[in-house]
């Protein structure tokens, strides 16, 4: 059964710093990876998606790789802003066809200070 | 091009009521998830429905839950004879290909 594991849990940070965020599967036999954010109370924003072929993404301040030898991917936000306090969510499809219900860990919940 | 569309966005039912929840996905996507968030819990799967199929219902409870894509109008998550323990946030996606988009949400709480 394939798990996800998300580090930290939480953070709390100045506005302006540059940030890792932690993401890591039990099973590394991972086909596809999207990063996702959550505002309170609302729905999820899809950030980045990594495809079977990438090893990483980039959006803007966004950043995120996947190794998938090891069942790991990090999101790195450059330049942080209050805008960006939310919840990120990684998740995680196995299957190769289209179409594959997504594994989720529980979160990093991110607070930028101004 | 609107986005995954879910209704009601809150919900109330008493237990023993039914539940039901409507996900409307975006145009041209063939490709519906529901997955539920649990109080202080992470997202987890329930079901991938394509038009008028089950393609995995292996997150789904045995029992009161069942879902539904029609080839005409949303897709349906039917909650039977709802319990406190179905009080969550119930999302929909959907997808053409790999990337998933999600819906706002349906609240629902059960009193």
């Amino acid at each position: 059964k394939q798990e996800v594991t998300q580090i930290p849990a939480a953070l709390s940070v100045p506005e302006g710093e540059n940030l890792v965020l932690n993401c890591s599967f039990t099973d590394s036999a991972i086909y596809n990876l999207q990063w996702f954010r959550q505002d309170p109370g609302k729905g999820l924003t899809s950030l980045l998606l990594i495809q079977s072929s990438q090893r990483e993404q980039t959006s803007g301040r966004l950043n995120a790789s996947l190794d998938k030898s090891s069942g790991r991917s990090t999101l790195y936000i450059a330049a942080s802003q209050p805008g960006d306090s939310a919840t990120y969510l990684c998740a995680g499809s196995l299957t190769e066809t289209s179409g594959s219900r997504l594994t989720f860990g529980e979160g990093t919940q991110l607070t930028v200070n101004p | 091009n609107a986005g995954v569309m879910q209704n009601p966005r809150h919900l109330v039912r008493r237990r023993g009521q039914e539940a039901r929840l409507r996900c409307s996905p975006m145009k041209g996507h063939s490709h519906v998830y529901w997955y539920r968030q649990l109080p202080e819990e992470g997202l987890k799967f329930m079901v991938y429905l394509q038009k008028e199929n089950i393609i995995d219902e292996s997150g789904m409870p045995k029992e009161r839950f069942s879902a539904e894509f029609p080839k005409e109008g949303p897709s349906i998550l039917r909650i039977q004879q709802v319990v406190r323990g179905d009080s969550a946030a119930y999302f929909c996606a959907s997808s053409v290909g790999d990337e998933q988009y999600f819906g706002p949400g349906t609240r629902l709480t059960v009193t």
